[in-house]
């Protein structure tokens, strides 16, 4: 059974550092990988989706990378802002389990003024 | 803007009574996913729907939880009777897949908070 791993559990950080998260799946066998944003009290937003084909994706201060032989994906934030302040979970759809998201339990990161 | 949609956004509701959470999937999109949050579990898959075909409800506890997407526009998940062990975030969402692995990129709702007393 794949299971995700998201270390550290939680991270505070003051404004402007430049900050890892990282993601571990147990089966290397991705198919592809989704980070998320997820603020309290609400949805998950779609932060980067890497895709069987590609190994990292960016956008504007994120960027996020998948290495598929180790089964191991982190989350690069740039310069990092209060705004940021939030739970980050990553989600990985394994070649065995046809289009079943599988979650990590999150990353509770805090950017302190 | 496109998004999923879920109602209701809240629902307070006693032991043993039907609960009922509807999903708009963004529109075009084929796969549809419910999900269930809480603090100890993290977010678990309960089933999903490809092209309103269910392909896998196994996360779901059979005897009380059904899902069902009458069109291509609503999803439902009921629970009946509803326990206090259902208390949780549900969340719907929806993804663009292409052959039989991928969802593409999944989008979610902002979920639908159940209290069952």
């Amino acid at each position: 059974k794949q299971e995700v791993t998201q270390i550290p559990a939680a991270l505070s950080v003051p404004e402007g550092e430049n900050l890892v998260l990282n993601c571990s799946f147990t089966d290397s066998a991705i198919y592809n990988l989704q980070w998320f944003r997820q603020d309290p009290g609400k949805g998950l937003t779609s932060l980067l989706l890497i895709q069987s084909s590609q190994r990292e994706q960016t956008s504007g201060r994120l960027n996020a990378s998948l290495d598929k032989s180790s089964g191991r994906s982190t989350l690069y934030i740039a310069a990092s802002q209060p705004g940021d302040s939030a739970t980050y979970l990553c989600a990985g759809i394994p070649i065995q389990g046809a289009q079943k998201l599988v979650f990590g339990q999150g990353t509770r990161l805090t950017i302190n003024p | 803007d496109a998004r999923v949609t879920q109602t209701p956004r809240h629902k307070v509701t006693e032991m043993g009574q039907e609960v009922t959470m509807r999903c708009q999937p963004i529109l075009g999109h084929n796969t549809v996913f419910w999900y269930r949050q809480t603090m100890m579990q993290g977010l678990e898959l309960l089933a999903y729907f490809r092209n309103r075909a269910p392909l896998d409800d196994s996360g779901m506890p059979k005897d009380r939880f059904s899902a069902e997407m009458p069109d291509a526009t609503l999803a439902t998940l009921k629970i009946q009777p509803s326990e206090p062990r259902d208390s949780a975030v549900y969340f719907c969402a929806s993804g663009q897949g292409k052959g039989s692995v991928s969802a593409g990129e999944l989008f979610f709702g902002e979920g639908s908070r159940l209290t069952v007393l």
